[in-house]
C-alpha cells in the first residue's frame, strides 16, 4: 500500500559532511526506484534512480543503494552542501509498462553551515 | 529538455466553487499524465492516472465525480476540483511520462476558504 508520513523525520547534517538517506518500499514487484528532492513550494526534482537488477548507482555526489532483500533504499550525498537542504523522496514504480509511481514518506534534510 | 507546466501556480476560492488546474507538456507529448495531491508536511498521494483519449483511472478512496480529469490531447490534462471545501486544500501536482521517466510539473496550491 501507499505510506504516507504525518510528520517528517528529519536529519541535520553539518556541510561538508556525507549524508544517509533511508527509506522502506512496499511493494516486492516494484523493479524500478527513484530519489527525489523536494524544496519548499516546488514540485519534485529527480536525482537518481535504479533498477531492481541493480544494488547500487552512482551519480555525482549521490549513490543509491538497493537491498530488495529487506525492501530497502538508500540515498548517499557525498560532500552535503547548503543548496541540498530540502525533502527528499523515495519512489517506486511496480512496472509491467506503467510509469505510476508511488511516493514514501520523506526525509526532510537540514545542512548546517 | 522535458518540461512540464501547471496553471495556475495559486489559486484561492470560496467554498462550493469548482477550481479548473491545468498540467501541459511544453515540449513532448504525453499520452499519461498522473496527478498528485500533498498535505503540508506529508508525502505525494497519487490521486489518479490520465489517460489520453480516454477515462482516468482513479486511485482507491479518490472521488472520482469531485475531482474530474480530462487529457482531451497529447499535452493537456486537466483537474477540476468540484465544489471544494476547506479540507481540498492542498498542493496538486501532475506529472507526465516521456523517455521511461516522470516529469513533473512546478505545482498548483489550492486554497478553500
Amino acid at each position: 500500500g501507499e505510506s504516507v508520513g504525518l510528520h517528517l523525520p528529519t536529519l541535520s547534517v553539518q556541510e561538508g559532511d556525507n549524508s544517509i538517506i533511508n527509506c522502506a518500499y512496499s511493494n516486492s514487484a516494484s523493479d524500478y526506484f527513484i530519489w527525489y528532492k523536494q524544496e519548499s513550494g516546488k514540485g519534485p526534482q529527480f536525482i537518481i534512480d535504479i533498477r531492481s537488477n541493480m544494488d547500487k548507482r552512482q551519480g555525482q555526489r549521490v549513490t543509491v543503494l538497493l537491498n530488495k532483500t529487506v525492501k530497502h533504499l538508500s540515498l548517499q550525498i557525498a560532500a552535503t552542501q547548503p543548496g541540498d537542504s530540502a525533502v527528499y523522496f523515495c519512489a517506486e514504480n511496480i512496472g509491467g509498462g506503467s510509469y505510476k509511481l508511488i511516493f514514501g514518506s520523506g526525509t526532510r534534510l537540514l545542512v548546517r553551515p | 529538455g522535458a518540461v512540464v507546466s501547471q496553471h495556475p501556480s495559486w489559486v484561492i476560492c470560496k467554498s462550493g466553487t469548482s477550481v479548473k488546474i491545468e498540467c501541459r507538456s511544453l515540449d513532448f507529448q504525453a499520452t499519461t499524465m498522473f496527478w498528485y495531491r500533498q498535505f503540508p508536511k506529508q508525502s505525494l498521494m497519487l490521486m489518479a492516472t490520465s489517460n489520453e483519449g480516454s477515462k482516468a483511472t482513479y486511485e482507491q478512496g479518490v472521488e472520482k465525480d469531485k475531482f474530474l480529469i480530462n487529457h482531451a490531447s497529447l499535452t493537456l490534462s486537466t483537474l477540476t476540483v468540484t465544489s471544494a471545501h476547506p479540507e481540498d486544500s492542498s498542493f496538486y501536482i501532475c506529472s507526465a511520462s516521456v523517455d521511461e521517466t516522470n516529469q513533473f510539473g512546478p505545482g498548483t496550491r489550492l486554497l478553500v476558504l
